[in-house]
């Protein structure tokens, strides 16, 4: 297995309230990413990174904001959490961008906004 | 604009029976195809990829899936089901524009007894 660690993997937060959710790595890959995955939308990408400090936004971004100050590090930030983010998030990583290079994904994390 | 259409959110099959699971995609350029699996309350892990080689690709337990351009199709088979098949299947598209995937809705694969 890859090794991705998500923290924390399940959390309950209040409307309005910051969320920040972390993806550790120790695989050293170059990419990193965080989907959410809704019943009936697949998955869908938030956000993702291709080297320390370099990020780019995916088809859902509004609402969420990351960074990566280490290789192996990749944080998602909701900054003010509201009941339409209360989905499962998952972090993923791969050595190139997407080329036909394997995507491995970390075990999730289950977010409830109430 | 590239896209992947998988066709049933549920099937259901019978244990030792054939497993189908259809996936289309349009793409304007030849497209690189990945189908994922994800068991209950687990990350994804991928079956198989195609990647213009060989157009039949075989993958991980016993699936394979054959790429088909005159039908724009890249659908995932298993000769004989098991109870542990259950799983949701995901089929994607890599997106020329940047290289991510585009996700297909998934669908559910029900095995009965």
């Amino acid at each position: 297995d890859a090794g991705i660690t998500q923290s924390p993997r399940h959390k309950v937060t209040e409307t309005g309230t910051p969320v920040t959710l972390r993806c550790h790595q120790t695989e050293n890959h170059r990419y990193m990413y965080w989907y959410r995955q809704d019943p009936g939308h697949g998955l869908r990408l938030i956000h993702y990174s291709y080297g320390v400090k370099d990020t780019d936004k995916g088809e859902v971004s509004d609402g969420y904001s990351v960074s990566r100050s280490k290789t192996e590090d990749f944080l998602l930030t909701l900054e003010s959490a509201t009941s339409s983010q209360t989905s499962v998030y998952f972090c993923a990583i791969s050595e190139a961008g997407g080329s036909g290079n394997t995507i491995y994904f970390g075990e999730g994390s289950w977010l409830t906004v109430v | 604009a590239q896209s992947v259409t998988q066709l049933g959110s549920h099937v259901s099959v019978s244990e030792g029976a054939l497993v189908l699971l259809r996936c289309n995609y349009s793409s304007s350029v030849p497209p690189y195809l990945f189908w994922y699996v994800q068991y209950p309350n687990q990350g994804l892990q991928l079956l198989l990829k195609y990647t213009s080689a060989a157009t039949l690709v075989k993958g991980i337990n016993g699936f394979e899936a054959e790429f088909k351009k005159s039908e724009t199709s890249f659908h995932l088979t298993k000769p004989s089901a098991h109870m542990s098949d259950a799983a949701e299947y995901f089929c994607a598209v890599r997106r020329e524009s940047n290289y991510q995937l585009i996700w297909g809705a998934g669908t559910k694969l029900i095995i009965k007894p």
